[in-house]
């Protein structure tokens, strides 16, 4: 059964520490995304990655870092620099495709919500 | 950069009347996709258009993408109560396949 899977659903953490995301997906896609979400608010773009070890800052990379070593997984970090880091964090992941033609579609995880105590 | 921007923030309706949601880019794009997420959900894809004027449906949902592709509309017509969620738009931007998406758009049914 083919997806995207985030892990935990629900995380609590304490001012000044590190956490760390998982999004893992088995649909074969280059392309993976962040993207954070407040109440009432669209998405915003934290980081992305076009393939493997490669990945590139979105509107909002502060506090925030990534790895992608393998092509199934884009773990994000939320670190303690990171200012208001209490959000819903949506994972997705795309077919990159060939430049120049359509976009493909983005499929998203069931999403983290982080909670800063 | 580019913006996209979606009106209104908020629909609430009476179960069987139509809703209306649209959505205006500051540039001119090349493809404009919908999403919708139902409540403690994530995005879920529901389209992509291409051409300028193009108008797609989906049962009860017409999507349309305007002559100069700058903007988008989207008609539920007799909404349900399972149409309840926020719908977003989403149009291109970069060069590497980001896409910018809407505030949204909250729709609630009333029973």
């Amino acid at each position: 059964d083919g997806g995207i899977t985030q892990s935990p659903k629900y995380l609590f953490r304490k001012e000044g520490q590190n956490v760390t995301l998982s999004c893992e997906q088995n649909l074969n896609h280059d392309a993976m995304y962040w993207y954070r979400q407040d109440p009432g608010q669209g998405l915003r773009l934290i980081y992305y990655s076009q393939i493997v070890n490669d990945f590139q800052k979105g509107d909002i990379a502060e506090g925030y870092s990534v790895s992608r070593e393998k092509k199934e997984s884009f773990p994000l970090t939320v670190t303690s620099a990171q200012k208001n880091p209490t959000a819903f964090y949506l994972c997705a992941s795309s077919i990159s495709g060939t430049p120049g033609r359509t976009y493909n579609e983005q499929f998203f995880g069931p999403g983290t919500r982080l909670t800063v105590l | 950069g580019q913006q996209v921007m979606q009106i209104p923030q908020y629909q609430h309706v009476q179960e069987g009347e139509d809703f209306t949601t649209y959505c205006n880019s500051s540039t001119t794009l090349s493809n404009i996709q919908w999403y919708k997420q139902r409540p403690g959900g994530h995005p879920v894809f529901l389209i992509q258009l291409v051409k300028s004027g193009e108008v797609k449906k989906q049962k009860r949902l017409t999507f349309q993408f305007g002559e100069a592709k700058k903007n988008s509309s989207l008609h539920i017509t007799a909404t349900q109560t399972t149409d309840v969620g926020t719908y977003f738009c989403a149009g291109p931007s970069g060069s590497a396949r980001q896409l910018t998406f809407g505030s949204g758009t909250q729709l609630t049914v009333l029973p």
